[in-house]
C-alpha cells in the first residue's frame, strides 16, 4: 500500500488561508468517503481534525475544513494562527479493513 | 476523560522483540478498535494494524504481516503491540489510537513509545 501524496510544505501569513492536498487512488481516497486529517506538533501525538472527509470532532475550530474531489482530498486552514504551525497528515480507508496515511505536510506560519 | 497511556521507551538489540502496552481509561474498552501507528524519526505516520477488543479480530498491514502481533486484555483495559525480528529501521515512536468513527484510525491517541533498535 503506497502512501498518499501530500506536498512537503505549505505556508501562509497570519489570517490567510492555506490548503493542503492529499492524492491517492480509486482504491483509497477516491473509493471511500473515509478521509481523515491529523495535526501533529513536534514531539506530540497526532490530533484528529477532520473525519469522513469534512466532519469536525467536537472542539476543533471551524477554521479547519475538509473536502474531496475524485482521488484528491483537501484540508483548508482559514484564518491562520501561530499555533497552526505543525505537521498535517491525511489518512484514508484503503479497503479490506486496511488504512493508509499520507506523506505529511509541514505548515509554516510566516 | 478518554485517555491512553503507553509503556515507557525501550532499547533493543537487532533481532530481538519488543512489546508495547496501551492502557485505556474513560470509556468501555471491551468493545472498541485500537490501531497501532509507527513514526520513524523525522518520517511520516505509518499504519501497522488494528484489533477489535470485543471480537479479538485483527488486521495487519502487509508491510508488518508476520512480524507484528496485536492483542488485548479487556480485564486490564490494555492493548499490546509486539514486533519481532527488530532491525535498525524499526527505530521510531509507536502510537496506539482508538477508533470510534468508521474509517478513522484514531480519535484519541496515546502519548507514544520510543523504541530504539541498536547494537
Amino acid at each position: 500500500q503506497s502512501a498518499l501524496t501530500q506536498p512537503p510544505s505549505a505556508s501562509g501569513s497570519p489570517g490567510q488561508s492555506v490548503t493542503i492536498s492529499c492524492t491517492g487512488t480509486s482504491s483509497d481516497v477516491g473509493g471511500y468517503n473515509y478521509v481523515s486529517w491529523y495535526q501533529q506538533h513536534p514531539g506530540k501525538a497526532p490530533k484528529l481534525l477532520i473525519y469522513e472527509v469534512y466532519k469536525r470532532p467536537s472542539g476543533v475550530p471551524d477554521r479547519f475544513s475538509g473536502s474531496k474531489s475524485g482521488n484528491t482530498a483537501s484540508l483548508t486552514v482559514s484564518g491562520l494562527q501561530a499555533e497552526d504551525e505543525a505537521d498535517y497528515y491525511c489518512s484514508s480507508y484503503a479497503g479490506s479493513n486496511s488504512y493508509v496515511f499520507g506523506t505529511g505536510t509541514e505548515v509554516t506560519v510566516l | 476523560q478518554v485517555q491512553h497511556v503507553q509503556s515507557g521507551g525501550e532499547v533493543k538489540n537487532p533481532g530481538a522483540s519488543v512489546k508495547v502496552s496501551c492502557k485505556a481509561s474513560g470509556y468501555t474498552f471491551s468493545d472498541t478498535t485500537i490501531h497501532w501507528v509507527r513514526q520513524a524519526p523525522g518520517q511520516r505516520l505509518e499504519w501497522m494494524g488494528w484489533i477489535n477488543t470485543g471480537s479479538g479480530g485483527t488486521k495487519y498491514s502487509q508491510k508488518f504481516q508476520g512480524r507484528v502481533t496485536i492483542s488485548s486484555d479487556t480485564s486490564a483495559n490494555t492493548a499490546y503491540m509486539e514486533l519481532s525480528g527488530l532491525r535498525s529501521e524499526d527505530t521510531g515512536v509507536y502510537y496506539c489510537a482508538r477508533q470510534v468513527v468508521s474509517g478513522t484510525p484514531g480519535d484519541n491517541w496515546g502519548q507514544g513509545t520510543l523504541v530504539t533498535v541498536s547494537s
